[in-house]
């Protein structure tokens, strides 16, 4: 059984681009869960999907976007990123709203 | 506004001893509460939950206790051991926004068993 999976691992972006971040979930869960983790913070929740539809949204602005695959998987896209989005971006999966399971994270730094 | 808070940054503990990690909430609403482990460069491990309607939950080691009243939950590690160093993160599960099961997370207490 496979874990969570997080790409890339690290990411270096500068002010105004976007960014594409990626999670394969746990083999049989289809709910995907992002959250930001800013540096001596804990994990802030962005939003959560599941069978492919957005089904939760915490506080961040609709720059935050994202997607749910048919193999659910998902993507987090970041638009015009500002130097405060550089954080430890986590992916969490689960069976409906069963226990979350964390990816490592994906590192991203906006200079 | 933080709904979930750890005061305490850090603790260290010796090896054997007993550890006391404390957290507390300002929401009455929250209905699940869970302690998860995050070692550098991995993601958070979940260690043990509690819901809302007990007070206290056992696995091995590991003990939670839930103050409603006080609105305060503590992660019990007896006896510490130092593969347990790491940062414990307590959180709460919301039933609301449309989404039962997202979690909001205290800063953290980063453990540290000495041996």
């Amino acid at each position: 059984e496979t874990g969570v999976t997080q790409s890339p691992t690290h990411l270096i972006k500068t002010r105004g681009q976007q960014v594409t971040l990626r999670c394969s979930s746990q083999s049989g869960h289809n709910t995907v869960s992002w959250y930001q983790q800013a540096l001596g913070q804990g994990p802030q929740f962005i939003f959560q999907y599941y069978r492919e539809e957005e089904n939760g949204r915490g506080n961040f602005p609709p720059r935050f976007s994202g997607l749910q695959f048919p193999n659910y998987s998902s993507e987090l896209n970041v638009n015009a990123l500002e130097l405060d989005d550089s954080a430890l971006y986590l992916c969490a999966s689960s069976l409906g709203h069963n226990q979350q399971y964390f990816g490592p994270g994906t590192r991203l730094t906006v200079l | 506004d933080q709904q979930v808070k750890q005061n305490s940054p850090s603790l260290s503990v010796q090896e054997g001893r007993i550890s006391i990690l404390n957290c507390d909430y300002t929401n009455s609403m929250f209905d699940y509460f869970l302690w998860y482990k995050k070692y550098p460069a991995e993601g958070p491990t979940f260690l043990i939950s509690i819901s809302s309607i007990k007070d206290k939950n056992e696995d091995g080691r590991f003990t939670v206790f839930l103050n409603k009243s006080a609105k305060h939950l503590s992660l019990h590690i007896v006896p510490s051991q130092p593969g347990d160093s790491a940062v414990y993160f307590c959180a709460a599960s919301a039933p609301w926004g449309g989404s039962q099961g997202n979690l909001i997370f205290g800063k953290g207490t980063k453990l540290s068993v000495k041996p």
